[in-house]
């Protein structure tokens, strides 16, 4: 694909239910970034993989949220008993190098999560 | 903790005129810092970045410059158009601290005719 593709762009869900958000990389890329933006805010990093496996997944807020990249490819990040304190905007990126200061991190358009 | 501070939008110019969006930062080492931006309806773009102290990252008119002594990396653009209206975030990332950009909280311009 020519981007990083984000699906669905826009979820609403009602307060206590379980979702997935799908994020799908520029093809090749090894790393894969999700990042959250609530309305105001800059991005706040989540969780980091590098192929299969989850470098560093400290951004994570608890336990209801979690992000699996089985085949090094797609990446679905799952939250589950949403909160409406959850609303935002997630962002998923891709690079093809270990850091962002190495080579630039590629974003998709994100899913705008909204619980009720 | 690593943070950046950014100015507050938004802010409003005229076309030609001239840019500046404060950014200063705090790091616990040695940051890489970037300016992204995000166009509407579009995903955040890298602009342009610089590495280490004194660098000067540069992109479509737009220039920052990696101050280490005062913290800063102020972006600037000499003539602004309107296809520049957008939201500009500069960020952080510590070298060898691990792969996560800091991120401020953006500053939106609109430039208008």
């Amino acid at each position: 694909g020519a981007g990083v593709s984000q699906t669905p762009s826009n979820k609403v869900t009602e307060k206590g239910k379980y979702v997935e958000l799908r994020c799908d990389p520029i093809s090749g890329h090894t790393a894969l970034y999700w990042y959250r933006q609530s309305l105001g805010q800059g991005p706040e990093f989540l969780i980091y993989f590098q192929g299969t496996g989850a470098a560093d997944d400290s951004g994570l807020p608890n336990d209801r949220f979690f992000a699996v990249r089985p085949e090094g490819s797609v990446s679905t990040l799952k939250i589950q008993r949403t909160e409406r304190g959850d609303s935002a905007v997630y962002l998923c990126a891709s690079s093809s190098s270990t850091g962002p200061g190495n080579s630039p991190l590629h974003f998709g358009n994100g899913t705008r999560l909204t619980v009720t | 903790g690593n943070s950046v501070t950014q100015m507050e939008g938004p802010v409003t110019l005229s076309e030609e005129a001239f840019l500046t969006i404060n950014c200063t930062y705090t790091a616990t080492g040695y940051p890489s810092l970037f300016w992204y931006v995000q166009y509407p309806g579009e995903g955040l773009q890298l602009l342009l970045k610089a590495t280490k102290a004194d660098d000067k990252g540069s992109n479509k008119g737009f220039e920052a410059t990696y101050r280490k002594e005062t913290t800063s990396f102020h972006l600037e653009k000499g003539s602004v158009q309107v296809s520049d209206s957008a939201v500009y975030f500069c960020a952080l990332s510590i070298t060898g601290g691990g792969n996560k950009l800091t991120f401020g909280t953006g500053t939106q311009l609109k430039v208008e005719l």
